[in-house]
């Protein structure tokens, strides 16, 4: 398995512009994870989804972001509009049902806001 | 609510130095314990897991790590470090029953010379 995967690896874009960022779980996991990585705050969990389905996404920091997962195999996370302080890395991760199951992270995209 | 403290922000070590590094979670039930490894510029990888028996858990690059239930601790430990092992590392908690995330800790800086 190509493991979980994200696009871009890196995004450099203007305040106020919108910014996606994708992501495509490892095929079978039906748990998705959307984490924010900052030296400040470190790594924060914005939201998770099972089986397609939002599940808590009390770490979103405001209407600003929104995610989504349209299905199985891709989930999106949207910033608009984009400020300054969102610059971070962005991890998705994913994992399969069960107790007793590790999450697998992707690579990661470091956004960048200026 | 669950939460995750290293203590250490910044350990720093010559090569063959023993290494332990703390992890104190908060939390009265049942969890499952992680520790990850995040190597420069890299996504984090599973150093090694504990769901339950042996508290004492064997992981990858002769890392292990022994969960004390009366103290709430699940600290990582390595005999002798290599330069190699310059990373962050991430202790992880979740509680055991499904549809939960992961807490992460602030991460420890690992910084080894040759």
């Amino acid at each position: 398995d190509a493991g979980v995967i994200q696009s871009p690896r890196h995004e450099v874009t203007e305040m106020g512009q919108e910014v996606t960022l994708r992501c495509k779980p490892i095929s079978g996991h039906d748990y998705l994870f959307w984490y924010r990585q900052t030296m400040m705050r470190g790594l924060e969990l914005l939201i998770y989804f099972n089986n397609n389905v939002p599940i808590d996404d009390s770490g979103m920091p405001e209407d600003r972001f929104s995610a989504k997962m349209p299905n199985a195999s891709f989930s999106t996370l949207k910033i608009q509009p984009s400020e300054p302080r969102d610059s971070a890395v962005y991890f998705c991760a994913s994992r399969a049902s069960g107790r007793y199951n590790e999450q697998f992270f992707g690579p990661g995209t470091r956004l960048t806001v200026l | 609510a669950q939460s995750v403290s290293q203590h250490n922000h910044h350990v720093i070590l010559s090569e063959a130095a023993s290494l332990e590094l703390g992890c104190n979670y908060s939390y009265g039930g049942t969890v499952n314990l992680f520790w990850y490894v995040q190597y420069p510029g890299q996504h984090l990888q599973l150093l090694l897991k504990y769901f339950s028996g042996d508290p004492l858990v064997k992981g990858i690059k002769g890392f292990e790590a022994e969960f004390i239930k009366s103290k709430f601790s699940f600290n990582l430990r390595k005999p002798s470090v290599q330069w190699s092992d310059t990373a962050e590392y991430f202790c992880a908690v979740n509680a055991r029953q499904a549809g939960t995330a992961l807490i992460f800790g602030k991460g420890t800086t690992l910084s080894v010379s040759s």
